[in-house]
């Protein structure tokens, strides 16, 4: 079946160094491609997509390029800040047909001053 | 506008107890999930409604879970004979339509199971 792996966490950095969240899947056919970023105390927000290979999803300085030949989705930043502290998750769904999402284990980012 | 609701936040109950988990969607979207989030793991699917109607409910662990959500707005999660293994956080998205890709999720229910 359809599955999502990323990198697991902790992942602690400094303010201002650049991130890589690693994500892959495996799926049939050409899925959409997800992260959300769940923070402190909230619920779960979409924070960009992908919806064919060689896209690239970006928002709030995150950026993630759908990568068919490598099955991956990998999440990158620049240069985090305090506030990106949150725990992100990639995610895949199907394009065919109604499809709910599949998620992988999710990755924990605290960021340092 | 207001964003996907669920209530309680919390629920504590006892082994063997009776829950109701209620999720209130964003007002027009007529699909609508649950999802169940284990400590330190990602959201995995439960059930998916169009409208009324129950889409795929493969999801759903054993026969002790049901959902309705019988006029296509509000759904209720129902967890019968609770168990322990049941503890987790019950997570509830919406979407306009089942083919759009976009799914706001709620804040959540925290279930613990004594």
């Amino acid at each position: 079946g359809d599955s999502v792996t990323q990198m697991e966490g902790p992942v602690t950095l400094s303010e201002e160094a650049f991130l890589t969240i690693n994500c892959t899947y495996t799926a049939t056919g050409y899925p959409s491609l997800f992260w959300y970023v769940q923070y402190p105390g909230e619920g779960l927000q979409l924070l960009l997509k992908a919806t064919k290979a060689d896209d690239k999803g970006s928002n709030k300085g995150f950026e993630a390029t759908y990568r068919k030949e490598t099955t991956s989705f990998h999440l990158e930043k620049g240069s985090v800040q305090v506030s990106d502290s949150a725990v992100y998750f990639c995610a895949l769904r199907r394009n065919s047909g109604n499809t709910p999402l599949v998620f992988g284990k999710g990755t924990r980012l605290s960021v340092i001053a | 506008g207001a964003g996907v609701s669920q209530t309680p936040s919390n629920k504590v109950t006892e082994k063997g107890k009776y829950v109701e988990l209620r999720c209130d969607p964003i007002s027009g979207h007529t699909a609508l999930y649950w999802y169940r989030q284990s400590l330190g793991q990602g959201p995995e699917f439960l059930i998916y409604f169009q409208g009324t109607g129950a889409a795929d409910d493969s999801g759903l662990p054993n026969d002790r879970f049901f959902a309705v959500r019988p006029e296509g707005s509000v759904s209720t999660l129902k967890i019968q004979r609770t168990e322990r293994g049941d503890s987790a956080v019950y997570l509830c998205a919406s979407s306009l339509d089942g083919a759009s890709d976009t799914q706001y999720f709620g804040p959540g229910t925290r279930l613990t199971v004594l």
